[in-house]
């Protein structure tokens, strides 16, 4: 499988502003997306990011709250905007091949203050 | 959409014994069911998986079982070790869907 890494791998964030992250995979893929982990809870799709194309996004997920990009094969970008508290959690991207497994990231743990 | 049942939410077992960890899902087209297993801290790595055209996949330890009819899958683990401790997520894709579903996840521990 391709290597993926993210950044940063945390951040402590004031509320109202807003942080980027940054998923890397080291070889051309497919498909991309991007996860929310809340504090002992299970993984929630945010959005697809399509390359080339706008992101699609799952129910209760916003573009322009958490806007994404995705220029190339091999990266893709995740902004969380306007952040309050609520938005502490860890945020994963993973990748998928033919097969449909994804793999993830390590992922970019926000604490929001 | 999909939904996907996970339990139990916490296990705790021997060192030695074996765990079982059960799915269901919701969506009959649903054909990849894929297992993760999160260590703290860490990122959900898939330690097995299984497609809606087996009833049965091992790796060594490791089995997973899917029954297509009763939609639901399981994870077993036997021979159980410390180092199996941590949360372990089952999820489902939809036919023609790349999107995974997860469960919430199963918190084991294997007490030495």
């Amino acid at each position: 499988s391709a290597v993926i890494s993210q950044k940063p791998s945390r951040d402590i964030c004031q509320r109202g502003t807003s942080l980027t992250i940054q998923c890397q995979v080291d070889s051309q893929v497919t498909m991309m997306f991007w996860y929310r982990q809340q504090p002992g809870q299970s993984l929630t799709l945010i959005a697809t990011a399509n390359q080339g194309s706008e992101a699609t996004y799952e129910s209760g997920f916003v573009i322009d709250k958490f806007p994404i990009s995705r220029p190339n094969l091999t990266f893709s970008t995740l902004t969380v905007s306007n952040m309050s508290p609520e938005d502490s959690s860890i945020y994963l991207c993973s990748y998928g091949d033919y097969q449909e497994t994804q793999y993830f990231g390590p992922g970019t743990r926000l604490l929001v203050l | 959409g999909e939904n996907v049942e996970q339990h139990p939410s916490t296990l705790s077992v021997q060192e030695g014994d074996s765990a079982v960890i059960k799915c269901t899902y919701s969506d009959s087209a649903s054909n990849y069911f894929p297992w993760y297993k999160q260590e703290l801290g860490k990122r959900p790595q898939l330690i097995i998986d299984i497609r809606s055209n087996v009833g049965e996949k091992k790796d060594q330890r490791i089995a997973v079982t899917l029954n297509k009819t009763a939609k639901h899958f399981s994870l077993h683990i036997t021979e159980t070790q410390p180092e199996d401790s941590a949360v372990y997520f089952c999820a489902a894709i939809g036919a023609g869907s790349y999107q995974l579903t997860f469960g919430k996840g199963t918190k084991l521990s294997v007490i030495p």
